[in-house]
């Protein structure tokens, strides 16, 4: 059965960082390209960045760019969003899901970001 | 930056069908997926590449994508369908939801 176990959110202040983790487990971790997607407390989903297998690639949503980091560790089964310079339309939940052909089969539980002003 | 275009509520009555569109510029020349969430819950695929199931996903759910617009159909709309739907897509090296839809059984 495919897992995905997101962790790290919680309240930090603007300007602020945080990172998130998303543990993986009932599949082949390598072999997919891993994304992260926010939904902000009543609103819709926005997709922030995802990563190739190899982690080779990364790509980013335009309001994220030169403050989150995206990464992942094959090792671990895991992937990361390093996020700095945390502002409070940053305030959302996290997901992290798995994505193929230009769709996302799986998704995790969610983490909640809150950024205080 | 390529936005996708929902309207902001459906509603329908039991065992009756819903008709959930997605527009934007030349859409049909990509491919639409569909997701629904309901509160406190994370959103599940309903259909890929714009026609696909995934697995025990019911086959109620079915889609078409064409020209400007996409569409997600529900026939036979069951009280569990009520929820918020997305549609999402890639363009230029970057997803994008649509707006949502929020489907009522009313």
């Amino acid at each position: 059965e495919v897992q995905l176990v997101e962790s790290g959110g919680g309240l930090v202040q603007s300007g602020g960082s945080l990172r998130l983790s998303c543990a993986a487990s009932g599949f082949t971790f390598s072999n997919y390209w891993m994304n992260w997607v926010r939904q902000a407390p009543g609103k819709g989903l926005e997709w922030v960045a995802n990563i190739k297998q190899d982690g080779s690639e990364k790509l980013y949503v335009d309001s994220v760019k030169g403050r989150f980091t995206i990464s992942r560790d094959n090792a671990k089964n895991s992937v990361y969003l390093q996020m700095n310079s945390l502002r409070v339309e940053d305030t959302a939940v996290y997901y992290c899901a798995r994505e193929i052909v230009q769709h996302f089969e799986y998704w995790g539980q969610g983490t909640l970001v809150t950024v205080s002003s | 930056s390529y936005e996708l275009t929902q309207p902001p509520s459906v509603s329908v009555s039991p065992g009756q069908t819903a008709s959930i569109t997605c527009s934007a510029d030349k859409l049909g020349d990509k491919y639409t997926s569909w997701y629904h969430q309901k509160p406190g819950q994370s959103p599940v695929l309903v259909i890929y590449e714009d026609t696909k199931r995934p697995s025990g996903i019911p086959e109620r759910f079915s889609g078409s994508n064409s020209g400007n617009t996409a569409t997600l159909t529900i026939s036979g709309t069951q009280a569990m369908d009520e929820a918020d739907y997305y549609c999402q897509a890639w363009d230029s090296r970057t997803y994008v939801f649509g707006t949502g839809t929020k489907v009522t059984v009313l």
